[in-house]
């Protein structure tokens, strides 16, 4: 069965200090991967995605920037945090099967700016 | 672009009483929709899903029905428990497969 581990479950950060959150999924290979954000009571946003190792698509703007060093890993960061970085932050996967697929959610980092 | 509209962004009911939270959407391909359940403080689950016109699917007492011809795929329940209050999200999935389209929600809180 396919996991998806995101780190840290929270963070509480300084405004203008850095930030970085992880998500690994274990148990499937090549799988898409994404970033969304959602503020407190929120919509989710999409951020980023990832088809594969080394490839990020921006989705939009929010200066925060994404990685996939390894084919299970993804990484959110940036550095220099703003007020509005707040939320909760939601690292996914998907099969690569095109249009009857499914999007399984991590657990979260909840982020919060002061 | 892709587009999901849902118009209440609270609901209020009694416990056992019938729901339906509406979602209508808007894209220039073959629609897929979602809906997904997102309890306090976790993470969004999926519900059920659709591509199929006009035929309805059921998932723990939730059922929606794909209508291509109102853009709509509303969710429903005949009576709900205390334990469905939650955030609920209806999502379309884009032509590029790349990216999933979510609405603003809705809050269904439900009274004793």
């Amino acid at each position: 069965a396919q996991t998806i581990h995101q780190w840290p479950v929270a963070e509480i950060k300084a405004v203008g200090s850095p930030l970085s959150l992880g998500c690994t999924i274990k148990g499937k290979s090549s799988p898409n991967l994404y970033w969304y954000w959602q503020a407190t009571g929120g919509t989710l946003q999409q951020l980023f995605y990832s088809i594969t190792v080394g490839q990020v698509e921006s989705v939009v703007q929010l200066n925060l920037s994404a990685s996939r060093p390894k084919d299970d890993q993804f990484i959110l960061s940036t550095e220099k945090l703003l007020l509005s970085h707040s939320g909760f932050y939601l690292c996914a996967w998907s099969h690569h099967r095109g249009r009857n697929t499914e999007v399984f959610f991590g657990k979260g980092t909840r982020l919060t700016v002061v | 672009g892709d587009s999901v509209t849902q118009t209440e962004g609270l609901v209020t009911l009694t416990k056992g009483l019938p729901v339906m939270l509406n979602c209508t959407y808007q894209t220039t391909y073959s629609p897929f929709l979602f809906w997904y359940v997102q309890h306090l403080n976790e993470a969004p689950k999926l519900l059920l899903k659709s591509s199929t016109d006009n035929k309805r699917t059921e998932h723990q007492g939730f059922y929606a029905t794909l209508h291509k011809s109102s853009s709509s795929f509303h969710l429903q329940k005949s009576s709900v428990q205390l334990s469905d209050s939650a955030l609920y999200f209806c999502a379309l999935i884009s032509g590029s497969f790349n990216k999933l389209t979510f609405g603003a929600g809705t809050r269904l809180a439900v009274c004793p």
